[in-house]
């Protein structure tokens, strides 16, 4: 099974900071990583697949990068409504989640 | 606009059973495949099980592998999850959810809002 290590766990920031979040794959997932944006009470919301592209209605804010076992999102300048728990997502065998990491208000 | 409905959770007994349903809406229903994933309290989300969207590909998390059944019925727009042998450790909010394209492995472009199973005796 393929397990996907997310760093930090928590991050605090504040509203204009530029904020970068880790993925780690335990083996080669390629470019199949997705991430998503959880609010609480809300259903999760695909920001990202295949690493980098954007998904449809998605803020250019957010980006991501990487291949092979190591990946990020960034966002650029942190919107209040961006406050949100972040999840990465490997589809390369099956599918795996990390842990997650939340980003609150500094 | 594109809806996942879950209904069918509630609070079953170690060893009972439960039939999970996901009313789709809003799009094309056989033309993509389907999850079913799961968040325990305080836990983060498990993949459980997919299937494609004319059943030929179906796929199952080793931890419900034997004991959950997933279905599909095209022609109501439905999505099923049979829960047999529940555990404790079952106990979780389940979502559906589309994948975004129609091959066997893609991101989820859309989920529901849940629906909470909750094993206990």
């Amino acid at each position: 099974d393929i397990q996907m290590t997310q760093s930090p766990s928590t991050l605090s920031a504040s509203v204009g900071d530029r904020v970068t979040i880790t993925c780690r794959a335990s083996q080669s997932i390629s470019t199949w990583l997705a991430w998503y944006q959880r609010k609480p009470g809300k259903a999760p919301k695909l920001l990202i697949y295949k690493t980098s592209s954007l998904e449809s209605g998605v803020p250019s804010r957010f980006s991501g990068s990487g291949s092979g076992t190591e990946f990020t999102l960034t966002i650029s300048s942190l919107q209040p409504d961006d406050f949100a728990t972040y999840y990465c997502q490997q589809y390369s065998s099956y599918w795996t989640f990390g842990q997650g990491t939340k980003v609150e208000i500094k | 606009e594109v809806q996942l409905v879950e209904s069918g959770g509630g609070l079953v007994k170690p060893g009972g059973s439960l039939r999970l349903s996901c009313a789709a809406s809003g799009f094309t229903f056989s033309s993509y495949t389907m999850s079913w994933v799961r968040q325990a309290p305080g836990k983060g989300l498990e993949w459980v099980s997919f299937i494609s969207n004319h059943n030929k590909y179906i796929y199952y998390a080793d931890s419900v592998k034997g004991r959950f059944t997933i279905s599909r019925d095209n022609a109501k727009n439905s999505l099923y999850l049979q829960m047999n042998s529940l555990r404790a450790e079952d106990t979780a909010v389940y979502y559906c959810a589309r994948g975004r394209q129609p091959t066997d492995s893609d991101a989820f472009d859309f989920w529901g809002q849940g629906t909470m199973v909750t094993v206990s005796s």
